[in-house]
């Protein structure tokens, strides 16, 4: 069973345009959403993580919109270059020592 | 800021043999670290969760007899995958939870091959 639902598998965005991947969970315990980027052979690196008490967060180009009631959350990012071209991964986890629960990931492509 | 080590980055081993991948949180004390593995093209799957001073908790399908833990103090956690195949062939990742700030830092990864 999965526990977090990531789309689209793949995207890709004109150098410049918005990138937007969402994700949806089931399980209400979650209470941390982060979202993360991976580039090939290396871990993957916090962009940007919200709590359910939040419906946005922005930091640079990238944002984090939560609908409690819908269960989802989404990426979105701004401006976007070539040097975004990455995997993204959401993940959520429901707090204390818990792990994290990743999405399948979205391999973005920027194109100039 | 948070830091987790992961060493080695690569290594190559033969069918058989044992290979230990270390995870180490370089300014923060980590109770608690999280061992992933992930095939290409695919995403993290958990394999353990590793807690300073005791057994680690394996998930559902993850043979502890071949992937064994061993958190022994708050900066370490070791992964040694034994009597490797070629099916064990992947990319190791190791988080660990910074909970001054709530976060989980990854290290860079391991990737393992067996030939």
């Amino acid at each position: 069973q999965q526990q977090v639902k990531q789309s689209p598998q793949s995207l890709i965005v004109q150098k410049g345009g918005i990138s937007i991947i969402n994700c949806a969970y089931e399980n209400t315990a979650f209470d941390y959403f982060p979202w993360y980027q991976q580039f090939p052979g290396k871990g993957p690196a916090l962009l940007i993580a919200i709590r359910p008490d939040v419906s946005e967060k922005k930091e640079g180009r990238f944002t984090i919109s939560f609908n409690k009631s819908a269960k989802q959350f989404s990426l979105h990012i701004m401006d976007s270059q070539p040097g975004d071209s990455a995997t993204y991964f959401c993940a959520a986890s429901k707090g204390g020592n818990t792990p994290l629960v990743f999405g399948k990931g979205t391999r973005l492509s920027v194109i100039a | 800021g948070a830091v987790v080590s992961q060493h080695p980055s690569r290594v190559i081993c033969k069918s058989g043999t044992s290979v230990k991948i270390e995870c180490r949180s370089l300014d923060f004390q980590a109770t608690t670290m999280f061992w992933y593995r992930q095939f290409p093209k695919q995403s993290l799957m958990l394999m353990a969760t590793s807690n300073e001073g005791s057994k680690a908790t394996y998930e559902q399908g993850v043979e502890k007899d071949k992937f064994l833990i061993n958190h022994a103090s708050l900066t370490l956690s070791t992964l040694t995958v034994t009597s490797a195949h070629p099916e064990d062939s992947s990319f190791y990742i190791c988080s660990a939870i910074e909970t001054r700030n709530y976060g989980y830092t990854f290290g860079s990864g391991t990737r393992l091959t067996v030939v």
